[in-house]
């Protein structure tokens, strides 16, 4: 079994839909969660960060923790087609400066 | 304008060369590291740097070689032993290594393509 697993789609969805995106991981000690937006041939870029369990909200965006299931969800809302783009959910131990990523899951959305 | 550039975007490798691609941040940032990225494998930590003339190979170090003599730079070279070096490779850098607020971030990426 993977460390992280993340379903790599593609997913397409209409504009303005309500997207969900999921990672679920095998390692107890991961503390941090990271998703990362990664356009076309372009590097990843930071979208949210949260440690431990809990939600986090940014505009749009929201992220969910659940450490007793193994699980990490990105919501992102009234979705438009510059979402468009390559997620990928990213976790490290505390202490530790390795991340550990998923295979990332191609969005689209439609206009 | 602080942040971290890769060069080049593109980058062609003859059977047998080798080729160094180059990694520069000015975000002041310890540390800094070299990630591989294949189509469906997502990214792969190839060796990474948390200080100056230090380093430590990641997961997949075999075939590849890196130098961190000034904090900005740190250039990654691949051999011609890494015999599948076709890849979108990607450095990054982040300040408190390990620390609670540490967070990556990723330059452009540089696509080696073998002729």
């Amino acid at each position: 079994q993977k460390e992280v697993e993340q379903d790599p789609g593609p997913l397409s969805v209409p504009e303005g839909a309500i997207v969900s995106l999921n990672c679920t991981y095998s390692n107890s000690a991961f503390q941090y969660f990271m998703w990362y937006r990664q356009y076309s041939r372009k590097g990843p870029e930071l979208l949210m960060y949260t440690y431990s369990s809990g939600n986090k909200e940014d505009g749009r965006f929201t992220a969910q923790v659940d450490k007793s299931s193994k699980y990490i969800s990105l919501f992102i809302r009234d979705s438009q087609p510059s979402d468009s783009a390559t997620y990928l959910c990213a976790m490290r131990e505390g202490g530790s400066e390795k991340l550990v990523f998923g295979k990332g899951m191609k969005l689209t959305v439609n206009p | 304008d602080g942040g971290i550039t890769q060069s080049p975007k593109y980058l062609f490798r003859k059977e047998g060369q080798n080729v160094t691609l180059s990694c520069e941040q000015n975000l002041n940032h310890d540390a800094m590291y070299w990630y591989r990225q294949d189509p469906g494998q997502g990214l792969r930590l190839i060796y990474y740097s948390q200080i100056v003339n230090d380093f430590q190979k990641g997961d997949i170090a075999e075939g590849y070689s890196v130098s961190r003599e000034k904090k900005e730079s740190f250039p990654l070279t691949v051999t011609s032993a890494q015999k599948n070096p076709t890849a979108f490779y990607l450095c990054a850098s982040s300040n408190t290594p390990g620390g609670a607020q540490e967070t990556q971030y990723f330059g452009p990426g540089t696509r080696l393509l073998v002729l």
